[in-house]
């Protein structure tokens, strides 16, 4: 069964800084791995997918990267603001219909 | 274009009792998903069907849990004979290609 793992479970940093988020698995067979945002009572809504061929991904501020063989994925989000605080989660599956395995998220603040 | 839906928003009831939850998924998707996201367990899949094919059910925790698609689009999440630790949020996703978009999700409190 995949396991995912990330790391930290909580982070603080002042406006302006770059953000560093870890996702590791278990299974290096992993098909898509995603990203997505939570914020306090709401669902998820989908950051960035890097889908089986792909290493990484780029939308605006955010970047990640997929390492199959060493089983991590890094979100980057630079020059941090106060709205990218939230609960960030990563997930994969192993094929590309398959179910999504989740890590226990990310909590990170931004403070001003 | 419209997201995933879901009803209702919130959902309390009393042990013992049947509940249904609504899922709507963005039109033309072929596959939908629930999840359950509950303090001591985090996101955990339940079931997903996709098109035609016979729904994955590894991940519903007991028989009280069922769910069923109709005509390939919306689909109901049904928990008979309600337990206090099936308190969580109920969240569907759908799909068309690889990657998944959720709704807002249903909060379940059983007392």
């Amino acid at each position: 069964k995949q396991e995912v793992t990330q790391i930290p479970a909580a982070l603080s940093v002042p406006e302006g800084e770059n953000l560093v988020l870890n996702c590791s698995f278990t299974d290096s067979a992993i098909y898509n791995l995603q990203w997505f945002r939570q914020d306090p009572g709401k669902g998820l809504t989908s950051l960035l997918l890097i889908q089986s061929s792909q290493r990484e991904q780029t939308s605006g501020r955010l970047n990640a990267s997929l390492d199959k063989s060493s089983g991590r994925s890094t979100l980057y989000i630079a020059a941090s603001q106060p709205g990218d605080s939230a609960t960030y989660l990563c997930a994969g599956t192993t094929d590309s219909w398959g179910k999504l395995q989740f890590g226990a998220g990310t909590q990170v603040v931004v403070t001003p | 274009g419209a997201g995933v839906s879901q009803s209702p928003s919130n959902k309390v009831t009393e042990k013992g009792k049947d509940v249904e939850l609504r899922c709507d998924p963005i039109s033309g998707h072929t596959a939908l998903y629930w999840y359950r996201q509950s303090l001591g367990q985090g996101l955990e899949f339940l079931i997903y069907f996709q098109g035609n094919s016979a729904p994955d059910k590894s991940g519903l925790p007991s028989d009280r849990f069922s769910a069923e698609r109709t005509g390939g689009s919306v689909s109901t999440l049904t928990i008979q004979r309600t337990q206090q630790e099936d308190s969580a949020v109920y969240l569907c996703a759908s799909s068309l290609l690889n990657e998944q978009f959720f709704g807002p999700g249903t909060r379940l409190t059983v007392l």
